[in-house]
C-alpha cells in the first residue's frame, strides 16, 4: 500500500510561514489535496490538484509538488490557521491520507 | 455544507451491523453528477476512508476493511447510505459523508463538500 508521511506537528510563529510536508514515492506524479480540520469540526479542503484553492480559501494557504514531497504553505499564519493538517491521494483504486500534522501557531 | 447525517445509529453493540444514512439532496449538480464517500475518524486518530459510489453505482472500498462496508445512493439521488457489518470496538468513531469529486482523464480524486460527522460507538 501506499504510504504518506506527515510531520506530527509543525509550529510557527504569529504572521510567519508554515510549511507542512506530504511525503511519499514519487508523489509529485499524482494529485495531492490537503485538510484542514479544527477541533471538533468536520475537515475543509484547502488546496486540491497540488496547488488549487477553492474560491472560499484564504490565497495564505498555497500548494507544491514535486519528487518525494508534497508540500502545504500557509503565509503569514494566524491563529485561526491552528488546526490539524491532512494530504491526500489516489493510489490503487484507493484514498491514502496522510497521519496528519497538528500545527500550533505561536 | 451537506446536512447534518441523520443518527442511523449512535449505538452499535459489538458484531452488529452499522448503518448510517446522508441526505445530500441540498448538495448542487452544477458540476455533473455527484460521487460520494464515507471517511471516519476514531477519538484522537487520524482521516481514515472508508469507500466511495462514484455516479454510475460503481463502487470502491478500503481494503482494510475485508468487505464489511457496503454503500449505496438511492435512486432519487438523495440518501447515500453506509452499512458496516461485525463492528467491533475498533469501528468506534466519529464518521463523515463527504461529495467525492472525481474526474477520470486524467484522474483525480478529492472531497470537496463535508458533513458535520455522526458519532458511533460500539459497545455492549
Amino acid at each position: 500500500s501506499y504510504d504518506l508521511t506527515q510531520p506530527l506537528s509543525v509550529s510557527v510563529a504569529l504572521g510567519q510561514t508554515a510549511k507542512i510536508t506530504c511525503g511519499g514515492f514519487n508523489i509529485g506524479s499524482k494529485n495531492v489535496h490537503w485538510y484542514q480540520q479544527k477541533p471538533g469540526q468536520a475537515p475543509v479542503l484547502v488546496i486540491y490538484r497540488d496547488y488549487n484553492r477553492p474560491s472560499d480559501i484564504s490565497d495564505r494557504f498555497s500548494g507544491s509538488n514535486s519528487g518525494n514531497t508534497a508540500t502545504l504553505t500557509i503565509s503569514s499564519a494566524l491563529d485561526g490557521d491552528e488546526a490539524d493538517y491532512y494530504c491526500q491521494v489516489w493510489d490503487s483504486n484507493s484514498v491514502v491520507f496522510g497521519g496528519g500534522t497538528k500545527l500550533t501557531v505561536l | 455544507q451537506l446536512p447534518l447525517q441523520e443518527p442511523g445509529s449512535g449505538l452499535v453493540q459489538p458484531s452488529q451491523t452499522l448503518s448510517l444514512t446522508c441526505d445530500v439532496s441540498g448538495v448542487s449538480t452544477s458540476r455533473g453528477p455527484n460521487s460520494w464517500s464515507w471517511i471516519r475518524q476514531p477519538p484522537g486518530k487520524g482521516l481514515e476512508w472508508i469507500g466511495y459510489i462514484y455516479h454510475t453505482g460503481r463502487t470502491y472500498y478500503n481494503p482494510s476493511l475485508n468487505g464489511r462496508a457496503t454503500i449505496s445512493v438511492d435512486r432519487p439521488m438523495t440518501q447515500v447510505s453506509l452499512k458496516l457489518s461485525s463492528v467491533t470496538v475498533a469501528d468506534s468513531a466519529v464518521y463523515y459523508c463527504a461529495r467525492a469529486f472525481v474526474r477520470v482523464n486524467p484522474f483525480y480524486y478529492y472531497m470537496d463538500i463535508w458533513g458535520k460527522g455522526t458519532t458511533v460507538t460500539v459497545s455492549s
